[in-house]
């Protein structure tokens, strides 16, 4: 089976634009979860998404924001970009919601806003 | 507050040496236990995983890791290591009322000489 994958691979923004990453988790998968990491740090948690509804939210402003669709793969979404937002944006998938569960990762989007 | 430490950022080994890697949390309740190895410019990959039972798990790429409830810890380590095994690695745990959501480490840096 194919991994989470995870588009596009780079993108480089302007300060004030808007962003939208993509994620499709591993077949059978329906728990997606985002996470950002920026460059000398662990990821961080900003969302989950399972069975489309959002389950959990980490301490991100409401200029993120995510969603999942009903093939359980998942897209997020960045307003009004900073500096502060490049880093490497990673999505997980996992078979069910729960925390004994393996969180597989993609390869991430590297995000660079100038 | 719920945390997890990592305290090495770097650490230097030599090919054929044997690794330790550290790692403390702090939670309420023991929490599920998880390290990931990235590798520049991919995401992260699970190595091994602790939720119960034998404190001392297997994982791949010959890494094991032993889990010590008295001292809040579970430190990774290999035997002897490969060229390959130079990578971040990172401690990651889940609380068992989070629903999956991963709480990293800060990461080691493991770099190794020939």
């Amino acid at each position: 089976d194919a991994g989470v994958t995870q588009s596009p691979t780079h993108l480089i923004k302007t300060r004030g634009q808007q962003v939208t990453l993509r994620c499709s988790p591993i077949s059978g998968h329906k728990s997606v979860s985002w996470y950002q990491q920026v460059l000398g740090q662990g990821p961080q948690f900003i969302f989950q998404y399972y069975e489309k509804e959002e389950r959990g939210r980490g301490n991100f402003p409401d200029r993120f924001s995510a969603r999942q669709f009903p093939n359980y793969s998942s897209e997020l979404n960045v307003n009004a970009l900073l500096l502060g937002d490049s880093a490497l944006y990673l999505c997980a998938s996992s078979r069910e919601r729960a925390g004994n569960q393996p969180q597989h990762f993609g390869d991430g989007t590297r995000l660079s806003i100038l | 507050a719920q945390s997890v430490t990592q305290p090495d950022i770097h650490i230097t080994v030599s090919e054929g040496a044997s690794l330790e890697l550290r790692c403390n949390y702090s939670y309420g309740a023991t929490p599920y236990l998880f390290w990931y190895v990235q590798s520049p410019g991919q995401g992260l990959q699970l190595l091994l995983k602790y939720f119960s039972g034998d404190t001392l798990v297997q994982g791949i790429k010959g890494f094991e890791a032993e889990f010590k409830r008295s001292q809040s810890s579970f430190n990774l380590r290999k035997p002897s290591v490969h060229w390959s095994d130079a990578a971040e690695y990172f401690c990651a745990v889940a609380a068992p009322d989070s629903w999956g959501k991963l709480q990293f480490g800060a990461g080691t840096q493991v770099v190794v000489t020939p």
